[in-house]
């Protein structure tokens, strides 16, 4: 069973855009929501984590948006870059129940 | 290397066969996890172990399917007679409490013609 959805499956932006990855979730347990970037052949890596008494968190580019009524988050990246190419995952816990969206492939063209 | 190694990188296994992975987690870390990543997909969860004690494992998680941490160290994963269906990328990550500060290892990437 799909507990996170995420959305899009890709998506292309030229440089400077900003791309808005959304996810939404089911289970009003989880507690704590990040993040990862994952490039070919390597590991899933943190990026940014919320917790849900938190309506926005900024790192550097990276912010994300919370809005727990809606159980949806998204991942805004601000001025991105060739180098943010990349598969980006959103995830959803509630102590060691980790749960990944089916993720959103992006692509920033110079 | 202060990171989460996996070993091997890339496997290739004929149907029926066994094979086994194995996980270096960061050695601060008592928590380690397996996950399961096929092509479009995220990570799913194959189990998880505190220190050598496996705590939780998914459905996912077969009979043919078994994982060890012995000595609360590094972790290994074997699958006995494997099917198609296995093939998959093998993940392990680690991390110090809870899901909080996971890092992931670079993955095993298993193939089974």
């Amino acid at each position: 069973q799909q507990q996170v959805k995420q959305s899009p499956q890709s998506l292309i932006v030229q440089k400077g855009g900003i791309p808005i990855i959304n996810c939404a979730y089911e289970n009003t347990a989880f507690d704590y929501f990040p993040w990862y970037q994952q490039f070919p052949g390597k590991g899933p890596a943190l990026l940014i984590a919320i917790r849900p008494d938190v309506s926005e968190k900024k790192e550097g580019r990276f912010t994300i948006s919370f809005n727990k009524s809606a159980k949806q988050f998204s991942l805004h990246i601000m001025d991105s870059q060739p180098g943010d190419s990349a598969t980006y995952f959103c995830a959803a816990s509630r102590k060691n129940d980790m749960r990944f969206g089916a993720g959103t492939r992006l692509t920033v063209k110079p | 290397d202060t990171g989460v190694s996996q070993d091997p990188r890339h496997k290739i296994t004929k149907r029926g066969q066994n094979v086994t992975f194995r996980c270096d987690p960061i050695s601060e870390h008592n928590r380690l996890y397996w996950y399961r990543q096929t092509l479009g997909q995220g990570p799913e969860f194959l189990t998880y172990f505190q220190n050598e004690a496996q705590l939780e494992k998914s459905r996912l998680l077969s009979d043919r399917f078994s994982a060890e941490r012995p000595k609360g160290s590094f972790s290994t994963l074997e699958i006995q007679r494997t099917e198609q269906g296995d093939s998959a990328m093998y993940l392990c990550a680690s991390s110090p409490a809870g899901p909080y500060g996971y890092t992931f290892g670079s993955g095993t990437r298993l193939t089974v013609v």
